[in-house]
């Protein structure tokens, strides 16, 4: 069973204090892992997708890595508004369809 | 991009009435659609895979004949909740599947979500 774990649950960072996001996955060969950012009420906004080991991508602030068992999502210099719950996703070789999600990592960053 | 609407943002409703969202890709086609749930400060629930003209493929546990989906085009599906009651109240999201190659990996854009209170 395919199964993704996130960690932290929840990181408060203050403005400026880079850090980084895990997500730790468990699939019967990965087609592609995504990253998406969710804020309260709304539905998740998509990120990144990697799609092999040693793929990253940098979008703003935000950089995402790619290795065999985990991604990281680093986060540089954040700012408040980067507060959200960070969802990571994967989809499963085999598996056309559907995403397993994570339980999403809540990040605050403080003025 | 790649946008997906949903229409009602938040909708209230009595007990045993009957509730539809609908989920629209706006700028792409989308032969498959996704509906999720998600409960306060948990992650989403795979509900069901709407494909275009043929019957939605429901995950265990969730009821087909509560939970009606209809996928009439390439650019809408809608959930249709039936004879609501107050447990059905949730947060309910639908995504949208882009395709981005031949290899059928593809990127899921969500929609908004809808609110859905039952009283």
């Amino acid at each position: 069973e395919d199964q993704v774990t996130q960690s932290p649950e929840a990181l408060r960072l203050q403005e400026g204090e880079s850090s980084s996001l895990n997500c730790s996955y468990t699939v019967s060969g990965l087609r592609g892992l995504f990253w998406y950012r969710q804020d309260p009420g709304k539905g998740p906004e998509f990120l990144f997708t990697l799609y092999s080991a040693g793929e990253e991508k940098e979008k703003e602030r935000l950089k995402a890595t790619l290795t065999k068992k985990e991604s990281f999502l680093h986060i540089t210099a954040p700012k408040p508004e980067d507060s959200a719950t960070y969802l990571c996703a994967v989809q499963a070789s085999g598996s056309a369809r559907q995403l397993t999600f994570g339980s999403g990592t809540q990040l605050t960053v403080l003025p | 991009g790649a946008v997906v609407s949903q229409h009602p943002s938040w909708v209230i409703c009595k007990s045993g009435t009957s509730v539809k969202i609908e989920c629209r890709s706006l700028d792409f086609q989308a032969t498959t659609m996704f509906w999720y749930r998600q409960f306060p400060k948990q992650s989403l629930m795979l509900m069901a895979t709407s494909n275009e003209g043929s019957k939605a493929t429901y995950e265990q546990g969730v009821e087909k004949d509560k939970f009606l989906i209809n996928h009439a085009s390439l650019t809408l599906s809608t959930l249709t909740v039936t004879s609501a009651h107050p447990e059905d109240s949730s947060f309910y999201i639908c995504s949208a599947r882009k395709i981005r190659d031949s290899t059928y990996t593809y990127e899921q854009y969500f929609g908004p979500g809808t609110r859905l209170t039952v009283t």
